[in-house]
């Protein structure tokens, strides 16, 4: 069974780099995109972007200028930063197993960060 | 980006009865391989989003039943035909046709 775990500071200063990853057990990254997604308290679901283990990557045009996704197939992990957040960014991130379009059908647990000074 | 809207945002029901969850999207999602890629995902309390159904109505493994996905085009809906307990939290369609990939607002289904 495929299970994700998201690892990360839980407190990020405005202005900085954001920094997640998630680690992949139970199974290899090939063959499949591995996602972001983020969820700001009581609200709902961003999808922030993908990266299909050969190293392609997707990203939400709303965050592109920001937003760096990479995979290191050999430590089966992948990885998000965020530059410069405000408070806007805080939110529950979740890393998520992609079948193609057809959405996440693994999610980790998330990550509350918080962007605070 | 493609709006998905869904109704009701607040669906307050009676163990056993039906349930019914509307989403519609302001494009079609009908993407260029045939396929729709409407999403239904369920989010319990306190933990990560589960896929329930993908492509309109396929149930994903471990999905009881009672679970159901069905439309096209822009108009899809979620149905469960008998609410239990377990089934409290929020729902969520999700489009994959269109990126950058969205989801609708959600609806609260209390019992």
């Amino acid at each position: 069974q495929v299970q994700l775990q998201e690892s990360g500071p839980g407190l990020v200063k405005p202005s900085e780099t954001l920094s997640l990853t998630c680690t992949v057990s139970g199974g290899s990254l090939s063959n499949y995109y591995w996602s972001w997604i983020r969820q700001p308290p009581g609200k709902g679901l961003e999808w922030i972007g993908y990266i299909f283990y050969t190293g392609s990557t997707y990203y939400n045009p709303s965050l592109k200028s920001r937003v760096t996704i990479s995979v290191d197939t050999s430590k089966n992990q992948f990885s998000l930063k965020v530059n410069s957040v405000t408070a806007a960014d805080t939110a529950m991130y979740y890393c998520a197993r992609t079948g193609g379009r057809a959405g996440g059908d693994h999610w980790g647990q998330g990550t509350l960060v918080t962007v605070s000074s | 980006d493609v709006v998905m809207t869904q109704s009701p945002l607040s669906l307050p029901l009676t163990l056993g009865q039906p349930a019914s969850i509307s989403c519609r999207s302001s494009q079609s999602l009908v993407y260029s391989d045939g396929n729709t890629y409407l999403n239904w995902f369920q989010q319990r309390p306190g933990q990560s989003p589960r896929r329930l159904i993908y492509k309109v109505s396929n149930r994903d493994s471990g999905v009881p039943d009672r679970f159901s996905g069905s439309g096209s085009g822009t108009d899809f809906t979620l149905k469960i035909s008998r609410v239990e307990a377990e089934d409290v939290g929020v729902y969520y369609c999700m489009q994959g046709t269109h990126w950058p990939w969205t989801f609708g607002q959600g609806t609260k289904v209390e019992i």
